[in-house]
This record gives C-alpha cells, sequence and structure tokens, in this order.
C-alpha cells in the first residue's frame, strides 16, 4: 500500500535558523513526489516536483531533495512568512490508483522572529 | 477562470441534509479531483474524473456521496442524508492530464450540525 509519513508534526524556529523537514515513503514505483505549502483556511500551493532520486529543486530559501525512500525540505534561513504547513505527497507509477496523489499529515512550521 | 474555483467557501446543514459543493476547474485541465481534509490531518482522496468519466472513485467512503462531471469541466460533488463526520474541508483540484503539479481551489467548509 502507498504510504507517505512526515516528521516532524510540528516544527518551531527562530528566524534565521535552519532547518528540514522529513518525507518518507513507500510506493510501487515512483511517478512523483510533490511538496505543497498550506496556509490556514487556503487549499495547497504547488512548490516542487521531484521524479527521480537524486534531483533537486530549489525555490528561493526551500531546497527539496529526493532519495529512493525519503524527502527532504530544507528552509535556510526562514523568515516569519515561511510560517505554513508543509505537504509531501506520491503518485504510483501502477496499480488502479496510479492517477491520483497520496498525502502526508504535514509539518505545521512556525518562525519566529 | 485564471484559478481552481470552489463553491460555496462555508456551508453549515443539518444531520440528515443533501448537500451539493461544486468546482469549476482551470480551463483545459482534463483531469478534476476532489480530495477531503480534516482538521491536522493531509488530504484524503475521494475521486477523480479524467473528461467526463469517473477514472477512479476508489476513495468515496460510502455511497452516500456521488460526484459527476456532466460536460468535462464543472464538477459537482454530492452528499446525501449527511453526518456530523462529513464535516471537512473539500478541495478540488485539476491539472492537464495524469502527471504534474495539482493546482487546488480554496475548499468548501462543510460543518454539519
Amino acid at each position: 500500500e502507498d504510504q507517505v509519513t512526515q516528521s516532524p508534526e510540528a516544527l518551531r524556529l527562530q528566524e534565521g535558523e535552519s532547518s528540514s523537514l522529513n518525507c518518507s515513503y513507500t510506493v510501487s514505483g515512483l511517478r512523483g513526489l510533490f511538496w505543497y505549502r498550506q496556509d490556514p483556511g487556503k487549499g495547497p500551493e504547488f512548490l516542487f516536483t521531484l521524479y527521480s532520486a537524486g534531483e533537486e529543486k530549489e525555490k528561493e530559501r526551500l531546497k527539496a531533495t529526493l532519495t529512493k525512500k525519503e524527502s527532504f525540505l530544507h528552509i535556510t534561513a526562514p523568515k516569519p512568512e515561511d510560517s505554513a504547513t508543509y505537504l509531501c505527497a506520491v503518485q504510483s507509477n501502477y496499480g488502479g490508483s496510479q492517477g491520483n496523489l497520496i498525502f502526508g499529515k504535514g509539518t505545521k512550521l512556525s518562525v519566529k522572529p | 477562470g485564471a484559478g481552481v474555483s470552489q463553491t460555496p467557501s462555508n456551508k453549515v446543514t443539518e444531520k440528515g441534509k443533501y448537500v451539493e459543493l461544486r468546482c469549476d476547474p482551470i480551463s483545459g485541465h482534463t483531469a478534476l479531483y476532489w480530495y477531503r481534509q480534516s482538521l491536522g490531518q493531509g488530504p484524503e482522496f475521494l475521486i477523480y474524473f479524467q473528461g467526463t468519466g469517473a477514472a477512479d472513485d476508489s476513495g468515496l467512503p460510502n455511497d452516500r456521496f456521488f460526484a459527476v462531471r456532466p460536460e468535462g469541466s464543472v464538477s459537482t460533488l454530492k452528499i446525501q442524508r449527511t453526518e456530523r463526520g462529513d464535516s471537512a474541508v473539500y478541495l478540488c483540484a485539476s491539472r492537464t492530464g495524469l502527471a504534474g503539479e495539482l493546482f487546488f481551489g480554496e475548499g468548501s467548509r462543510l460543518t454539519v450540525l
């Protein structure tokens, strides 16, 4: 069964304090791994898609990396506006559910000034 | 429109009532998805459409839930005999095919009293 586990559930950082969020996954053939940001009361906002182990993508203070078992979202020198819930999702290449994304529960990030 | 549009943004109903939630996807997107998100949880897959047909409805929790997309654009999620446990945010998303990022709407918050 395809599964996504995110850790930690919540993370509190001081402004400028770099850290990483983890997404561990089990999938029968990875078609893509997705990172989203979700602000309270809003829909998820797309950040990155990663397709194969070793791939990395960057956007401003965020960098996503991928191995065969997990993905990391690295946040460098975060600012208070980076506070949000970060969601990880996978899409499988096989089976009846290969069209949809399976999401983790998310990591709630708070960045204090 | 420029993004995925969902109506209503908020719906309060009584137990046992019938509810319809509407989603207007990004123009030209052939794939349309419905997810449900409870507080503190990640989005949970319900159903997705490729064109007018439901390609995968394995996430619908029971036969009180039904969705249609008669003309391959707007979709309606229908919930019969609502229960308090149906209270959640219902998210709609769309994309051009079965790969690449999903674009989400802001969601419809359903509260069943």
